[in-house]
């Protein structure tokens, strides 16, 4: 039943090492999300992808990457996270980007830094 | 670029009490609106949304929004709040970005609901 999967639901790690964040979707959809969302604020957009075409936000910091192998994949990737970027991540998915589009979001990764 | 307030950070409500939380919206045109809600450790579910027509928009769990171009408001209305209607409520406006309608959230409002 579930459309949206984001694994693992909390991921640790340490400063300055790598990590990769997942998700996954059972709906088809041509566009996904990241965003992130730190402690009571807004979901801020990172980047989408409109099948496979990438759209990076204009403040994304360069050390998030992310990649989308197959319409069903999406995968965010730090490569060197800061005690700042200690936040929950969110993915979302869209059928299409048109405004009438519903998006769908998943549970969240949340992310601790050490 | 579109931006949303939503200007309380929080709001208490008694169980079974009436419930409004606004949304003021900046937009050049005519405004796609929508209103999410996230219970802890979840994410975000839409509860509604307005493109066009009536100004009045039913969506679920009970929830209505009013769409007034007057006021550039969007604010959502519940006539009896359950205690499982605790959570965050974000407003958003849909704003077109390198072909793509993005949703540009507000802050957030959190309801506490008293029993």
């Amino acid at each position: 039943d579930a459309m949206v999967i984001q694994n693992p639901r909390y991921q640790v790690t340490q400063f300055g090492k790598p990590v990769t964040l997942s998700c996954s979707q059972t709906l088809n959809h041509n566009v996904m999300y990241w965003y992130q969302q730190k402690s009571s604020q807004a979901p801020k957009l990172l980047f989408h992808y409109y099948d496979k075409d990438f759209n990076n936000e204009a403040d994304t910091p360069d050390n998030f990457q992310s990649r989308r192998p197959n319409t069903s994949f999406c995968f965010l990737d730090i490569r060197s996270p800061g005690l700042g970027d200690a936040a929950m991540y969110l993915c979302a998915t869209s059928r299409d980007s048109q405004a009438q589009e519903t998006q769908y979001f998943g549970p969240g990764t949340r992310l601790l830094v050490l | 670029a579109q931006s949303v307030t939503q200007p309380d950070i929080h709001i208490t409500v008694s169980e079974g009490a009436s419930l409004e939380l606004r949304c003021n919206y900046s937009y050049g045109a005519t405004p796609y609106l929508f209103w999410y809600v996230q219970s802890p450790g979840q994410g975000l579910q839409l509860l509604l949304k307005y493109f066009s027509g009536d100004t009045l928009v039913q969506g679920i769990k009970g929830f209505e929004a009013e769409f007034k171009r007057s006021q550039s408001s969007f604010n959502l209305r519940k006539p009896s709040v359950h205690w499982s209607d605790a959570a965050e409520y974000f407003c958003a406006v849909g704003d077109w970005r390198r072909g793509s309608y993005i949703p540009t959230f507000g802050r957030g409002t959190s309801l506490i609901v008293h029993p």
